[in-house]
């Protein structure tokens, strides 16, 4: 079966920018949830959403935000990009949390 | 909250040898389930492993196995016969309950030297 698909896989944005990045969950997962991966924080939970609402939220400023369509497909945006925003930003879809996530390729952005 | 630490920054093995990573956590639940991803330079995250709390049994697959330390709140993995492929990133994570975050340390850097 097809795995977790990320769209763009690089992406180069000025500051100021906005930005769109996209994940396909496996076929049936209804849970999506995003990640941020910087070398300095690791891994930082963004959202997760469940049958198109919003299940759970990390600490990060409302210019990030995200959405998930009927199909289960999932987009997060950033608006007005920092440098600091930088990083490789993971998906990842479950059947049930408690099984384990299956990730995305992720998509590396740069705000310069 | 729930925190999860990984004290070993970076580790090293020889191959066909064997090696544990460290990682310790902390909740308040008695029910909670416990995982290790495995990242490798090509940066897809994969499951390595997983644990349930309730389960005395630790969970093995293959040459992965866990110890698995309720009272001590450890959650180590262990990785037989350590073969190139094993190199990655480690990341050990918690889940408190089905509609909970999995929360992530900061991760293991495993080398296999040949």
């Amino acid at each position: 079966k097809a795995g977790v698909t990320q769209t763009p896989r690089y992406l180069i944005k000025t500051r100021g920018q906005q930005v769109t990045l996209s994940c396909s969950p496996i076929s049936g997962h209804r849970s999506v949830s995003w990640y941020q991966q910087t070398p300095g924080q690791g891994l930082q939970f963004l959202f997760e959403y469940f049958s198109e609402t919003q299940r759970n939220k990390g600490n990060f400023p409302g210019r990030f935000s995200g959405r998930q369509f009927s199909n289960s497909r999932s987009e997060m945006n950033v608006s007005t990009l920092e440098l600091g925003d930088s990083a490789l930003y993971l998906c990842a879809s479950s059947l049930f949390t408690e099984d384990g996530y299956t990730f995305g390729s992720g998509t590396r952005l740069t705000v310069v | 909250a729930q925190t999860v630490t990984q004290s070993q920054p970076e580790m090293s093995v020889q191959e066909a040898e064997t090696v544990t990573l460290s990682c310790t956590y902390d909740t308040s639940e008695s029910d909670y389930y416990l995982f290790w991803y495995k990242q490798p330079p090509s940066r897809q995250m994969i499951l390595v492993i997983r644990q349930e709390a309730y389960k005395q049994q630790n969970a093995t697959e293959n040459r992965f196995s866990v110890n698995f330390q309720k009272a001590a709140k450890s959650f180590s993995l262990k990785i037989s016969d350590s073969q190139l492929g094993d190199a990655a990133m480690y990341f050990c994570a918690s889940l408190k309950t089905s509609y909970d975050k999995v929360i992530f340390g900061p991760g293991t850097s495993l080398s296999v030297i040949p």
